[in-house]
Formats: structure tokens, sequence, C-alpha cells
């Protein structure tokens, strides 16, 4: 089985909100990614989660908060969001951090922000 | 550092016909190769890879990729489409070494629309 979660689907929100996305897999990952997907774009790598600590931030601004519970979930905490943050997040997990290890995706979330 | 370049933005192509989606990487250490697949409206799902041993790999679903490291190339092809392969296809790298080795780097994309 090779399925990471997400939830919710869909989202909007407005500019003063707080929010959260949940991204969960219990393959026994232990890294685990947040990309940002523009439309007609690739993902763009935002934070890197290995053994439930985060490696790597791609100076993504502070309004975007993660967190990492345990190590089969990871979420993504939302304040004040900006309408340009309007995209698809998704989250991916891999066995551990590094070249060979194949990231696999979950189906994302849509966000609006007005 | 490493790159990809996909170099078709879209291929539309009839139903039943082959297709090939090409992909150049270029990177200094050794690469690990990756093809993903997104529909209309949902996450990215992989297709195959390429990690070490035979340079060709196979999908489930009919599409093969060869890895040509002379050419820096690791193109996708399937011999006849149909319908339900029309999305974004997305070539991928991860290179073997350096601070960022961890990372996914990715082509812009190619759009395939299979015309009935």
């Amino acid at each position: 089985d090779t399925e990471v979660t997400q939830t919710p689907k869909h989202l909007v929100m407005g500019m003063t909100n707080k929010k959260s996305l949940k991204c969960e897999q219990h393959m026994g990952h232990r890294a685990m990614y947040w990309y940002k997907q523009k439309a007609k774009k690739p993902p763009e790598l935002m934070f890197v989660y290995s053994y439930e600590k985060l490696s790597i931030n791609e100076s993504v601004p502070s309004r975007f908060s993660p967190e990492c519970p345990n190590s089969s979930l990871l979420n993504l905490h939302l304040h004040a969001l900006q309408p340009e943050d309007s995209a698809l997040y998704l989250c991916a997990s891999s066995w551990g951090q590094g070249a060979l290890k194949t990231q696999y995706f979950g189906p994302g979330t849509r966000l609006l922000v007005l | 550092a490493q790159s990809v370049t996909q170099l078709d933005s879209q291929v539309p192509v009839f139903e039943e016909a082959p297709v090939e989606l090409r992909c150049n990487y270029s990177s200094s250490v050794s690469v690990y190769l990756f093809w993903y697949v997104q529909y209309p409206n949902q996450g990215l799902q992989l297709l195959l890879k390429y990690l070490s041993g035979s340079t060709l790999v196979e999908s489930i679903n009919g599409f093969e990729a060869e890895f040509n490291k002379s050419q820096t190339s690791f193109h996708l092809r399937k011999p006849s489409v149909h319908i339900s392969d029309t999305a974004e296809y997305f070539c991928a790298v991860s290179g073997a070494s350096g601070a960022g080795s961890y990372q996914l780097t990715f082509g812009k994309g190619t759009k395939l629309s299979v015309i009935p």
C-alpha cells in the first residue's frame, strides 16, 4: 500500500482565518514533505521532515507553519494567508531522506484564499 | 546542481497512436529518475522510476521509459494511448550526493491530450 491521505480536499479561507491541512501515511515512512503547486506548474518544495524533525524549510513565509506530531502525521497550519497563496498543497512521504527514496504523493488540498 | 528539461509543454495524440514524452536531465553526479502523472484535479502518482539495473523500466499501465546515460535522457513511451491517459506528466530527477540530494527536481511538465 502506497497511500498518503490528505484532508480536507478543498478549503476556502479568508485572509484573517486560521486553518490547518492534515496529511497521514501508514507506510512506516520516516520522511514527509509539503509541496505547493500553482496551476500549470510543477510542485515546489516547502518543508521536509525527517524522523519527525524539520530538516528543510525552503524559505517559506512564517504564515505557513508545519508540524509533525508523530511519524504518521504531518500538519500545515495556515494563518493570515494572501490570495497569492491559493494553490494545490501536496504532501508526500518516503522511507527516508535521500536520493534513492521514492516519494509518494497524496491527492492534495486545493486552497482558495479570498 | 541538477535540472530537468521536458521539451514539449503539450502533446496532442490520437487514441491508439503511439506517444513519446521527452525528458532530458543534467547532473554532475549519479542520478535517479522518475516519471509522475497528474490527472485533472488530483495529486501526483508515481508512474515509473529508474534507480539502477536495467535501463528499460515499465509501468503496469503500458508506459515504459529508457534511461540513456550518454544522451542524458529518460523519455517516456507508450505504443498505444487511451483517452484515460490524458493527464500532465512530470519528469523528475534526484541526485546521489550534495546537500540537496534528497530533493526532487521536476521538469515543467508535459500535457498529454488524447484525441478520440
